[in-house]
């Protein structure tokens, strides 16, 4: 029973448009959330994070949004380059060291 | 190094043989885990670790996996008897403390079952 969906395997965007990535949760107690992007061959690397507290933070072209009440967030990626093109993991933890992870959605950005 | 390293990248082994997977952790990093992805799914927690003892080993799948660490430093995942289905991507993250800081992940071990 997964507690992090996300429904899209993969994505394609032309570089410079925007990439939006979609993430569902189940548990309304998931306050925190992080995105992790993942290159062949490495580890996940932080990328993005979020409070329950807010709907939404914003890092140079990365933008995460919170909608709390759809338990929904999202990751948007502006403008997209090629080296966006990756695996990109949502996850999120309820106050614990315990992180629930999305299956992951394949970007690849177009040159 | 700065970030986690692990070892080996890369391990083929039979059904039946003893694996060790190694982690090394951020130098001051108190807190580490071990996950692991199969393929097309999630990274799935395994266990936790504070400094050497491992309050948490609730993810562990079975009694064939276990873990240790020494002190604050390099910790080892043991899996015996391994089975096709422990073919995996297994992934380590450190902390600085297990609550409030993000999870830096080493670059993991892809095990393949014969």
């Amino acid at each position: 029973d997964q507690q992090v969906k996300q429904n899209s395997p993969s994505l394609s965007v032309q570089e410079g448009r925007i990439s939006i990535l979609n993430c569902d949760y189940t548990n309304s107690m998931f306050d925190y959330f992080l995105w992790y992007k993942k290159y062949p061959a490495e580890g996940p690397t932080f990328l993005i994070s979020i409070s329950s507290i807010k709907d939404k933070n914003e890092d140079g072209r990365f933008t995460v949004f919170l909608n709390k009440s759809a338990k929904h967030l999202s990751l948007h990626i502006v403008p997209s380059q090629p080296g966006d093109s990756a695996v990109y993991f949502c996850a999120t933890h309820s106050g614990t060291y315990k992180y629930i992870f999305g299956t992951g959605t394949r970007l690849k950005v177009l040159a | 190094g700065a970030g986690v390293s692990q070892s080996p990248s890369n391990k083929v082994t039979e059904k039946g043989k003893d694996v060790e997977l190694r982690c090394d952790p951020i130098s001051g990093h108190t807190a580490l885990y071990w996950y692991r992805q199969r393929l097309g799914q999630g990274l799935e927690f395994l266990i936790y670790f504070q400094g050497n003892s491992a309050p948490d080993k609730s993810g562990l799948p079975s009694d064939r996996f276990s873990a240790e660490r020494t002190g604050e430093s390099v910790s080892t995942l043991t899996i015996q008897r391994t089975q096709q289905e422990d073919s995996a991507v297994y992934l380590c993250a450190s902390s600085l403390s297990p609550l409030t800081d993000t999870q830096y992940f080493g670059p993991g071990t892809r095990l393949t079952v014969l």
